[in-house]
């Protein structure tokens, strides 16, 4: 067990409203991630932080922003929710060079 | 664009036998090559590891093999097991600069028939 929450696991929104997904972890890693999975597209990167407010942006960041105002927690916020933002979010935590441990995953539909 | 190419995007194998995933890449700063492994309504869970100044890692039944002239890695399970269905990625990780950052294939979808 990695030690990483992510909530909501599910949510139906509809298009234009904002929505944030939380990753809360309990073991003090510096770097933590956020990426969506896709069909044929694997998992691609949103978004990335290497410590507190300290962020970055990943290959498909567009409609995305982070937050990070605790060492166990980042935010990811879509502030207008698009229909091609519907996608599962996962959240991961590095425990070493090129090792990601990821979480469940936050399943979300935009209507 | 996809910077690490994975196929095939889906294999049916009997029990016993040998899948073989494939991934090749681009990107020569590369320097960390994992493969994960993922079931449905889960994660993807860190499976083995290669860096590029090995040909090859094997663990257990997951061995994967590294040409680094041509480019291309792969994974081979052997003695497939019903269990081992799941999704399988590769992933690559631009250098050590990067932190963890890993550019991944689009997945190949196992099956393993009883």
């Amino acid at each position: 067990d990695a030690g990483i929450t992510q909530s909501p696991r599910h949510k139906v929104t509809e298009t234009g409203t904002p929505v944030t997904l939380r990753c809360h972890q309990t073991e003090n890693h510096r770097y933590m991630y956020w990426y969506r999975q896709d069909p044929g597209h694997g998992l691609r990167l949103i978004h990335y932080s290497y410590g507190v407010k300290d962020t970055d942006k990943g290959e498909v960041s567009d409609g995305y922003s982070v937050s990070r105002s605790k060492t166990e927690d980042f935010l990811l916020t879509l502030e207008s929710a698009t229909s091609s933002q519907t996608s599962v979010y996962f959240c991961a935590i590095s425990k070493g060079p090129g090792e990601l441990f990821f979480g469940e995953g936050s399943r979300l539909t935009v209507l | 664009q996809q910077q690490v190419k994975q196929s095939p995007q889906s294999l049916i194998v009997q029990k016993g036998g040998i899948s073989i995933i494939n991934c090749a890449y681009e990107n020569t700063a590369f320097d960390y090559f994992p493969w994960y492994q993922q079931f449905p309504g889960k994660g993807p869970a860190l499976l083995i590891a290669i860096r590029p100044d090995v040909s090859e890692k094997k663990e257990g039944r997951f061995t994967i093999s590294f040409n680094k002239s041509a480019k291309q890695f792969s994974l081979h399970i052997m003695d497939s097991q019903p269990g081992d269905s799941a999704t399988y990625f590769c992933a690559a990780r631009s250098g050590e600069t990067s932190g963890s950052r890993l550019t991944f294939g689009e997945g190949t979808q196992l099956t393993v028939n009883p």
